[in-house]
């Protein structure tokens, strides 16, 4: 099946500081890629979703200026959080499909973040 | 939008025996069903899928239902087996986004 990678798997910052994840799709090209939440015990929350060469189109509740997403390339997509505080801590999972349309979404390692 | 509920939340099962997980979705242009296996700090894995022109399918142990005219579809493990215990989802593919039942953690008592 296709790879989605995601890079940092983990990673701790301070409270104010900003922390970028990385979501690589390695055997095939996303024009679109999705980027999940997940809390402790809760379901996968979607977040927004990042298209090539566009703005990323987000979720209600979701803000756009603290989650910035930069998907330049037809492999890559970034989340950006800004100005991290302890109530972003959270398991981040990006996720991409080969080609479109529907069928089997591939999910990235995901990432743990945790703000001090 | 589209809004998935899934049921029980919980589920404990003695090994061998079957476990039977529902959801219901309210966007009638869904047409893609997955569900999904999620252990504790892992990525979800995909189990299992259906798309909306077939009502029944299965793998091994495996199976899934949906009912279109109802709305609901459910996942169905026959002989449980203790590596069968985690957390499942099921997930609804329409207006262009996946969108996560609640979860149901399932425990296998061996």
């Amino acid at each position: 099946g296709a790879v989605v990678s995601q890079h940092p798997s983990r990673v701790i910052c301070k409270s104010g500081t900003s922390v970028k994840i990385e979501c690589r799709s390695l055997d095939f090209q996303a024009t679109t890629m999705f980027w999940y939440r997940q809390f402790p015990k809760q379901s996968l929350m979607l977040m927004a979703t990042s298209n090539e060469g566009s703005k990323a189109t987000y979720e209600q509740g979701v803000e756009k200026d603290k989650f910035l997403i930069n998907h330049a390339s037809l492999t890559l997509s970034t989340l950006t959080v800004t100005s991290a505080h302890p109530e972003d801590s959270s398991f981040y999972i990006c996720s991409a499909r080969p080609g479109g349309g529907t069928g089997e979404l591939f999910f990235g390692e995901g990432s743990r973040l945790t703000v001090l | 939008g589209e809004n998935v509920e899934q049921h029980p939340s919980t589920l404990s099962v003695q090994e061998g025996d079957s476990a039977v997980i529902k959801c219901t979705y309210s966007d009638s242009a869904s047409n893609y069903f997955p569900w999904y296996k999620q252990e504790l700090g892992k990525r979800p894995q995909l189990i299992i899928d259906i798309r909306s022109n077939v009502g029944e399918k299965k793998d091994q142990r495996i199976a899934v239902t949906l009912n279109k005219t109802a709305k609901h579809f459910s996942l169905h493990i026959t002989e449980t087996q203790p590596e069968d215990s985690a957390v499942y989802f099921c997930a609804a593919w329409g207006d262009y986004k996946l969108s996560f039942g609640a979860g149901t953690t399932v425990t296998v008592r061996a």
